[in-house]
């Protein structure tokens, strides 16, 4: 079964300094990763995505993400965090393995970035 | 403008009343799916469509049904809502089922059963 760990509820940070939001992952085959921000009351927003390729991704709104099989992590990552920046994160992933078309969802991370 | 819309945002409703959730896409997507957001659980996909006609159990199907018979429509259905069913639910399409598809999501429907 594919399954998503996000080990911290929350992140707080000062505007200006690196964040990173953490996701571990357990597949059976290769993993497909995604990673979505919430807004307050609004639905989801695509960040970036691993299919294939360069372990490092570039995303939406300045944000990257790393992939590292032999940790089986997909951390997110921005240089610079913006008060903006400030909301719910998801970690997804699709098990490549799997017959079926099923994303599941780590349990979310909130960001607060203070000015 | 692409969108995903679901209607109604906010409800209210008593234990037993049967309620249907609608949502639509304007993208011509052939996946789409339903999640349930609860806190420290995340989100959990409850059913999804391949395509017309076509409908598969998520993650927690239970007390839900589906229907996909037009391509830009996926209602969800509480036949016999339950207090237990209290959650923001989301709507969600891609182009195709592929692992590598990313998802866009509607704004959340929020249901309370009393």
């Amino acid at each position: 079964a594919q399954s998503v760990a996000q080990p911290e509820d929350q992140v707080n940070v000062a505007e200006g300094n690196p964040l990173t939001v953490k996701c571990t992952y357990s597949v059976s085959g290769n993993p497909y990763l995604f990673w979505y921000v919430q807004y307050p009351n609004r639905g989801l927003q695509f960040l970036l995505k691993y299919i294939t390729g360069d372990n490092l991704v570039k995303g939406s709104y300045g944000f990257e993400a790393e992939f590292n099989k032999s940790q089986t992590s997909f951390h997110l990552k921005k240089p610079s965090a913006l008060v903006s920046d400030s909301a719910l994160y998801f970690c997804a992933v699709r098990d490549l393995m799997l017959n079926d078309y099923k994303l599941s969802f780590g349990a979310g991370t909130t960001v607060t970035v203070r000015a | 403008e692409a969108q995903v819309t679901q209607n109604p945002r906010y409800l209210i409703t008593v234990t037993g009343k049967k309620l249907t959730v609608t949502c639509s896409q304007n993208m011509n997507h052939e996946y789409m799916s339903w999640y349930r957001q609860d806190p420290g659980l995340g989100l959990r996909q409850i059913y999804y469509s391949m395509n017309v006609e076509v409908t598969d159990k998520g993650d927690v199907p239970e007390g839900y049904k589906v229907s996909r018979k037009e391509k830009r429509n996926f209602p969800l259905i509480l036949e016999s809502p339950s207090p237990n069913q209290t959650s923001l639910y989301f709507c969600a399409s891609s182009s195709s089922g592929f692992s590598t598809d990313t998802q866009y999501f509607g704004p959340g429907t929020r249901l309370t059963v009393l």
